[in-house]
This record gives structure tokens, sequence and C-alpha cells, in this order.
């Protein structure tokens, strides 16, 4: 059973376009982490949140934590095929992962 | 950063075999590791946490009879599937953290099992 919802489960944009993919609990997060992995390999770590109403950025990606510290998003600007694959959210007090949102981006 | 190894990345065996994996931590010492099943264009499941020098801690409905877990130092844990059958055939990946909750995983390749 999954703890953590993610949403949208799939997504496929043209390349350029914005997203945004999300991540929420009904427990309130020690800190948080999103992860992104390609087929056939392990999930490479993008970003740990800790701070209630933190906001990060990592080049493209801006990864929001919510004031409550129950729900993260991750925002992707003009997205590139290389973005392509599953985005994963974990909450870190137990290890465990959201379902995951799958992003094709199509050149 | 934080290097973790997992062998063997891929294993193709006959049902009935006992298969181990390994998940070695290179550049830093695991007090903790994970390990996880995931099946295709599914997420990561959790199947138990291993802590150095104890017994591994089992989720809900994973039999720790069939799958072995040993985490005898800092830098290595394995897990044995045990007389493998087809319905064990996934994607195994390990994970190892240091000291604390607040530190993040670092994730091994993973591991493709096969079982004909």
């Amino acid at each position: 059973t999954q703890l953590l919802e993610q949403s949208p489960q799939f997504l496929s944009i043209q390349e350029g376009e914005n997203l945004t993919v999300y991540c929420n609990s009904s427990s309130v997060f020690s800190s948080l982490q999103w992860y992104r992995q390609e087929p056939g390999e392990g999930p490479v770590l993008l970003v740990t949140v800790v701070t209630g109403g933190e906001v990060k950025k990592l080049k493209r990606l801006t990864f929001q934590f919510g004031d409550a510290r129950k729900d993260s998003s991750l925002h992707i600007t003009a997205a590139q095929p290389g973005d392509t694959g599953l985005y994963l959210c974990a909450r870190n007090n137990d290890m465990r992962f959201g379902a995951g949102t799958r992003l094709t981006v199509k050149p | 950063g934080a290097v973790v190894s997992q062998h063997p990345s891929w294993v193709i065996c006959k049902s009935g075999t006992s298969v181990k994996i390994e998940c070695r931590s290179l550049d830093f010492q695991a007090t903790t590791m994970f390990w996880y099943r995931q099946f295709p264009k599914q997420s990561l499941m959790l199947m138990a946490t291993s802590n150095e020098g104890s017994k591994a801690t089992y989720e809900q409905g994973v039999e720790k009879d069939k799958f072995l877990i040993n985490h005898a130092s800092l830098t290595l844990s394995t897990l044995t599937v045990t007389s493998a059958h087809p319905e064990d055939s996934s994607f195994y990946i390990c994970s190892a953290r240091w000291d604390t909750k607040d530190q993040p995983q670092h994730f091994g390749d993973g591991t493709r099992l096969s079982i004909l």
C-alpha cells in the first residue's frame, strides 16, 4: 500500500512545456526526498526538503515543501527530452515511496 | 557523492535456485540499508530494513525465510532469494544511509532477477 500519493501518474508533454507534479500525504513528513529514475537503473536523488514552506531550485527544477509539511511539488520549466523518467517522492522517516509520476517529454 | 554498488546487475537462473545479491557502500559507512522490489512500470516497494549487526525488519507480507538479509558490516548487506520461483522475478534495488534519519538514501543500480 502506497502511503504517499503522487499525481499525475502519467504525463506526456512536448519539449519546451512547463509541468508540475505533486506528492501528498495525510501525515506530516519529517523530511522528503525527490528522486528521478530511468529504466533499469536505481533512483537518483534530486533534492531533500526539510523545512515547511521551503523552496529549492535545481537548474530548471523547482521544489516546494508545503507549509504544513504534508505535501510537496516539483515544477519543471521548459522541459527537455532528457527530463523523461519516473519521478518519485519518498518520505524520509520510513523510507517509503509514492507511486511515482512517469514523465515523457517528446522532442 | 556517495556511491552504492550492487552486484550482480542481471541474473537468470532456474526455478528452485537460491540467488544472492550484494549491496556495498563504497565511500561511507552505511548504518542502515534498505531493500526494495520493483515490478515493471511500478514504484519501489520496501521489503526490509537492515541495520548493521542486527536482524532485518521485514515489511508486512514479505517472507523473511524466503528473502534472507544479512548486514554483517557497515559496508555490505546481502539479500538471498531462496528457492526462487518465476513469481520472484523482479528488479531488486538496495539503498544505504549513514547516521541519522535526516540523511538521504543512496541507491544501487539494481539487480534484474529472472527465474525460468
